[in-house]
């Protein structure tokens, strides 16, 4: 079992829907977990972080998180052409300062 | 400001040669990270530094692959006697502090990495 899965995609949506994105993840004992957007061609960036399970929004994101059933999602509301990107879930391993990501899901938001 | 650096930002070399990939990371940063990154997969963690001192290594995939940062500012990755599966994308982020809880990893623009 990998230690960090996503579905790979692509995930099309229409523009002003919700985009829903998961993760599970296999090591019980992590605690940070991360949403990275990456654009074709261009490096990570951090979107979203969480801790704490339940939901925590900024904008038009929101992270979920549910450790006892080991998976994390991200919702986007209201997608815009411009979220058209892969999605990395990325998950701190053993309480190091240490991350995995997942292989990344593809969304595209449909004009 | 200025963001991670990296450099070269393309590199084709011959298998069997040695290939020195730097890193600039943002000025002030404690912490530093290497990345390996295939197409369409996430970045593979490889070894990551606080300051000078490497503090963990064990992506590092065999003993061709070693990273220093000796003023624990500019990090170089070597990968000696190059071989074909070594070609990918490498990545670089840096920290402020390291705790992952309040930072933030910030990415250089990588060195695409073609081994012929």
């Amino acid at each position: 079992q990998k230690e960090v899965e996503q579905n790979s995609g692509p995930l099309s949506v229409p523009e002003g829907a919700i985009a829903s994105l998961n993760c599970t993840y296999s090591d019980r004992v992590s605690q940070s977990f991360f949403w990275y957007r990456q654009y074709s061609g261009k490096s990570p960036e951090l979107i979203m972080s969480i801790y704490s399970n339940g939901d925590k929004e900024d904008g038009r994101f929101t992270a979920q998180l549910n450790k006892a059933s080991q998976y994390v999602s991200l919702l986007i509301r209201d997608s815009q052409p411009s979220d058209s990107a892969t999605y990395l879930c990325a998950v701190e391993v053993g309480g190091y300062q240490k991350v995995t990501f997942g292989t990344g899901t593809k969304l595209q938001v449909i004009p | 400001g200025a963001g991670v650096s990296q450099s070269p930002r393309y590199k084709v070399t011959k298998r069997g040669q040695d290939v020195a990939l730097r890193c600039d990371p943002i000025s002030g940063h404690v912490s530093l990270y290497w990345y390996r990154q295939a197409l369409g997969q996430g970045p593979e963690f490889l070894t990551y530094f606080n300051y000078e001192a490497q503090q963990d290594k064990s992506g590092l995939p065999n003993d061709r692959f070693s990273a220093e940062r000796p003023e624990g500012s500019i990090s170089t990755l070597t990968i000696q006697r190059t071989e074909q599966r070594d070609s990918a994308m490498y990545r670089c982020a840096s920290s402020e502090e390291g705790h992952l809880r309040t930072d933030t990893q910030y990415f250089g623009p990588g060195t695409r990495l073609t081994v012929l």
